[in-house]
């Protein structure tokens, strides 16, 4: 079946604009992650979502970020009033299972680009 | 520093050879996993080493996982062009909802 995709590939916007990123998980994978990697680093973890469970937002770095996951398949990740240090690759990934004791599968992430 | 954290190199070797890469750790962990990650997009699973296992093998990639000195390495073997790419670690610590990834390692492989 189909992977994780996420759209778009890349969003380039102006400082103080709102943005959106959409994730389409794999079917059936209940578990759903968001991170933010910028250039040269790691993945920096956003949010979790499991099921029906109130999400994991502990790593969400400031309140200008949220993300819902309606009907517990698509995601899409906000950033309010975008500034330049939000610029990165945005990934998103699903898991088949609630507990991180197994592998998480990526789409192709988006490229922000606040200018 | 944060959970799986690998050394930061950039390693550049002849195809064929073979490619090492380690990985430290700071807590305890219920498993270690490897990624791949190509031109900076998403990034693919290649291996999960679980907290009682010391070695793991699939096809040229080799794991292990030291968790007294809190490490992992990753080797490839008889490397191949299409291994240039970014390697991460990523922790799965007990009691936490998240991967802990490290900064990666950037191998390129010389045809």
């Amino acid at each position: 079946g189909a992977g994780v995709s996420q759209s778009p590939s890349n969003k380039v916007t102006e400082k103080g604009k709102d943005v959106e990123l959409r994730c389409d998980p794999i079917s059936g994978h209940t578990a759903l992650y968001w991170y933010r990697q910028s250039l040269g680093q790691g993945l920096e973890f956003l949010i979790y979502f499991q099921g029906n469970s109130a999400p994991d937002k502990s790593g969400l770095p400031s309140d200008r970020f949220s993300a819902e996951r309606t009907g517990g398949s698509v995601s899409t990740l906000t950033i309010q009033r975008t500034q330049q240090e939000d610029s990165a690759v945005y990934l998103c990934a699903s898991s088949s299972r609630g507990r991180q004791s197994y592998e998480q599968y990526f789409g192709p992430g988006t490229r922000l680009t606040v200018t | 520093s944060q959970q799986g954290e690998e050394d930061p190199q950039a390693l550049s070797i002849q195809e064929g050879e073979n490619a090492t890469m380690n990985c430290s750790y700071k807590t305890s962990i219920n498993n270690l996993q490897w990624y791949r990650q190509n031109s900076g997009r998403g990034l693919v699973h290649l291996i999960l080493i679980r907290s009682n296992e010391r070695e793991k093998h699939s096809g040229r990639l080799r794991v292990t996982l030291d968790t007294s000195k809190k490490s992992s390495s990753l080797l490839i073997t008889a490397s191949r062009a299409a291994d240039t790419a970014s390697y991460f670690c990523a922790t799965d610590a007990y009691g936490n909802n998240r991967l802990a990834f490290g900064k990666g390692n950037q191998v390129v492989v010389i045809p």
